[in-house]
């Protein structure tokens, strides 16, 4: 079963406006961890944040910050300021205990326009 | 630091051949693990390994092997291409396999298998 849930295959935004990415996820752990990680076109994975399922409050990085629903099962990407370099895939991905495996979800291809 | 590095970056392997991926890392990290990138599946764990003599499969080990003899290396060994192999390769590690642990990814493999 999926356990990671990205609806959104694709997004255009503008330049400068805020974009939120949706994920959802699935675990009956009740100690787990969501974080995200932007891929650009070069291939590479960055980490852009985490949130754990025990934290009180939502993740935030600088541009990024983290809509984090418990009960709704859900950890939305923000990124506010939209600029063009933020065209990327973004991944979400969940790590459900302490053996360290990550599962992802199929990634929102993001598009930033001017 | 050249933190996680994957050799080769791109190969192109005939049906039946067999071959290695190779990934080095230098932050002593105990937890590494194998992904495989597909387009709309995100990344899937093939193998992964919590220290050195220690294995696992993943969600997707079948006609893959892996062994870790040293803390530093961890190489993915193809048994007889097939064209299904055709994927991106990603190699991760993180200094423990605790929940809030970033993982770090290699730059990928791209494979194709003819």
């Amino acid at each position: 079963a999926q356990k990671i849930t990205q609806t959104q295959p694709g997004m255009f935004v503008q330049e400068k406006e805020a974009v939120t990415l949706d994920c959802t996820y699935d675990t009956s752990d009740p100690s787990y961890g969501l974080f995200w990680y932007k891929q650009p076109s070069s291939g590479e994975m960055i980490f852009l944040i985490y949130q754990g399922s025990y934290d009180q409050q939502n993740a935030t990085e600088g541009r990024y910050s983290l809509n984090f629903q418990k009960a709704r099962k859900s950890a939305n990407l923000v990124i506010s300021a939209s600029q063009l370099g933020d065209s990327a895939m973004y991944f979400c991905a969940m790590r459900e205990n302490s053996w360290g495996k990550l599962q992802f979800g199929a990634g929102t291809q993001v598009v930033v326009t001017p | 630091n050249a933190g996680v590095t994957q050799t080769p970056k791109f190969q192109v392997l005939k049906t039946g051949q067999s071959m290695t991926l190779q990934c080095a890392q230098d932050m002593n990290h105990e937890y590494m693990s194998w992904y495989r990138q597909d387009p709309g599946m995100g990344l899937r764990l093939i193998h992964y390994s919590v220290g050195a003599g220690i294995t696992d499969q993943g969600e997707v080990p079948n006609g893959y092997n892996v062994s870790r003899s040293t803390t530093e290396d961890f190489p993915l060994r193809l048994l007889s291409a097939a064209p299904s192999q055709t994927s991106v390769y990603f190699c991760a590690s993180s200094y423990s396999t605790e929940l809030n642990t970033e993982a770090f990814f290699g730059q990928g493999t791209r494979l194709t298998v003819v």
